[in-house]
C-alpha cells in the first residue's frame, strides 16, 4: 500500500492567494483527519470526516478554512484567502472507524508570505 | 475527555544507551494508547499500539511500551538507541471513537 498521499509536499505562496492541500486516504480507510502543526500550537485536529461526511470541523480556525471529501479516495482543504499566520505544516490522516489507529501521510508544509 | 502529558521535552541520549520516554494519560476508562515517531520533515510514523491484553508492546524499530493502569503510564523504550532514532515522539490516546488526543512531544537527541 502506498500509505497516505499528500501534495503538494510544499507551497510557498502570498498572502491573499488561495492554497488548496490535497489527500488521498489509505485504501479501505473511511475515516480521514486533516491536523495542522505549529511550533507554538503543536498538533491540532482541524477536521474530521468519517464515509466521506464531515463529522466534527470544531478544529477549523476560520472561515477561511474549508474541507471536502467528494469520495472515498481524495480530500482537499482550502485556506481562502490565505495569511501568514496559516504557515504551518498540514497533515492528512487516515483510519478505520472505531480504532483510533491513524497512519499519516508526509504532510504538506505550507509557507505565507 | 482524555489528555496526554509528556513531562520530558527534550532527552539527550548516546548511542548504544538505553532511552526511555515518559507518556502519562488521563482518562475514566481503558484507553487506546499509541506512540508515534517524526523525523525531521516527515510525518507521523505509529511505533506501537496498545488496545488490549499483554501490558508489554512491541513496536517497529525495536521499540517497546508497558502500560500500567495504575499509574496511567505507557512508557516507551528502546534498549540500545542508534544514531536514526534521533527524532520527535509523540505519545496519543484515543477513547475509541474516532479522536485521539496527542502529548507535545518528546525530542530525542542521540550523540556519538
Amino acid at each position: 500500500d502506498a500509505g497516505v498521499i499528500q501534495s503538494p509536499r510544499h507551497e510557498v505562496t502570498e498572502m491573499g492567494q488561495e492554497v488548496t492541500l490535497r489527500c488521498k486516504p489509505i485504501s479501505g480507510h473511511n475515516s480521514l483527519f486533516w491536523y495542522r502543526q505549529t511550533m507554538m500550537r503543536g498538533l491540532e485536529l482541524l477536521i474530521y470526516f468519517n464515509n466521506n461526511v464531515p463529522i466534527d470541523d470544531s478544529g477549523m480556525p476560520e472561515d477561511r478554512f474549508s474541507a471536502k471529501m467528494p469520495n472515498a479516495s481524495f480530500s482537499t482543504l482550502k485556506i481562502q484567502p490565505s495569511e501568514p499566520r496559516d504557515s504551518a505544516v498540514y497533515f492528512c490522516a487516515s483510519s478505520w472507524k472505531g480504532t483510533n489507529e491513524q497512519y499519516f501521510g508526509p504532510g504538506t508544509r505550507l509557507t505565507v508570505t | 475527555a482524555q489528555s496526554v502529558t509528556q513531562p520530558d521535552i527534550h532527552i539527550t541520549v548516546s548511542e548504544g544507551a538505553s532511552l526511555e520516554l515518559r507518556c502519562n494519560y488521563s482518562y475514566g476508562a481503558t484507553p487506546y494508547l499509541f506512540w508515534y515517531v517524526q523525523s525531521p520533515g516527515q510525518g507521523l510514523q505509529l511505533l506501537l499500539k496498545y488496545f488490549s491484553g499483554d501490558t508489554l508492546v512491541q513496536g517497529i524499530k525495536g521499540f517497546e511500551a508497558e502500560f500500567k493502569r495504575s499509574q496511567s503510564s505507557f512508557n516507551l523504550r528502546k534498549p540500545s538507541v542508534h544514531w536514526s532514532d534521533a527524532a520527535e515522539y509523540f505519545c496519543a490516546v484515543g477513547a475509541g471513537d474516532y479522536k485521539l488526543s496527542f502529548g507535545a512531544g518528546t525530542t530525542v537527541t542521540v550523540r556519538a
